[in-house]
């Protein structure tokens, strides 16, 4: 059975930076074609891709939030952290942690898709 | 900020059949696979559909998802009181260096 599931603050202040935890069962990190990634939703708005780590390391991030933005798995604990600098108000959003499966046929970031997220952790950012 | 663009809503009845559309571009839907996730209200979003029209085990053939050129579809035949959601449906692109896309999401309200 696959679970993942987020922890880390749920009130931080401006300018702060947020740290969360992805800590997942059922599946390996290391296992070639997975990846885990981030994605977050502002209240009662879209989702946003934030970024992903992949078995071999890779990592890839929303251009405009690279310069924030770092995510850093440790594969024996089944862990991957996101890390997000300069918090501001409309940074807030449930943040949701997410495996990434690519599929036996296909190669890149371009055949990926989310096949389970977690329950998702709602960050607020306000002073 | 790139978007693929669906339709706020959608509606249908009991037992009807529902379109649910997603339009893009030539770098993200036009030469990549779409996705589709629902969401249930106070829920995480949940994947319907990858790879265009492949469906994860346990979503029922109710749901089909098609993509032709430019744009993708969701059809939901035999509409149930159930199916009232939220639904995305996403993309990778490979302009801007390459991300993952999602749509504004469509509510689906049955009637």
């Amino acid at each position: 059975q696959i679970t993942l599931k987020e922890s880390g603050p749920t009130l931080v202040k401006p300018a702060q930076t947020l740290t969360l935890t992805c800590t997942f069962s059922g599946f390996s990190l290391s296992t070639s074609g997975v990846g885990v990634g981030w994605i977050r939703q502002p209240p009662g708005e879209a989702l946003e891709w934030l970024g992903i780590i992949y078995w071999d390391g890779d990592k890839r991030y929303n251009p405009s939030l690279e310069s924030r933005i770092t995510i850093n798995k440790d594969t024996s604990k089944n862990q991957v952290v996101l890390t997000m600098t300069n918090m501001d108000p409309v940074d807030t959003a449930t943040y949701y942690c997410v495996r990434s499966l690519r599929g036996v046929d296909c190669g890149g970031s371009r055949c990926y898709y989310f096949d389970y997220w977690a329950q998702g952790i709602l960050v607020t950012v306000s002073s | 900020q790139p978007v693929l663009t669906q339709p706020p809503s959608a509606s249908g009845t009991p037992g009807q059949r529902v379109s649910i559309s997603c339009s893009g571009s030539s770098s993200d839907i036009g030469t990549n696979y779409v996705h589709w996730y629902q969401q249930l209200p106070g829920t995480a979003p949940k994947l319907l559909i990858y790879r265009n029209n492949q469906r994860p085990s346990g979503v029922p053939d109710r749901f089909s998802g098609s993509k032709s050129g430019t744009s993708a579809s969701l059809a939901i035949s035999g509409l149930r009181s159930e199916d009232e959601a939220d639904y995305y449906c996403a993309a990778w692109t490979d302009s801007l260096s390459g991300r993952w896309m999602f749509g504004g999401g469509t509510k689906l309200t049955v009637l």
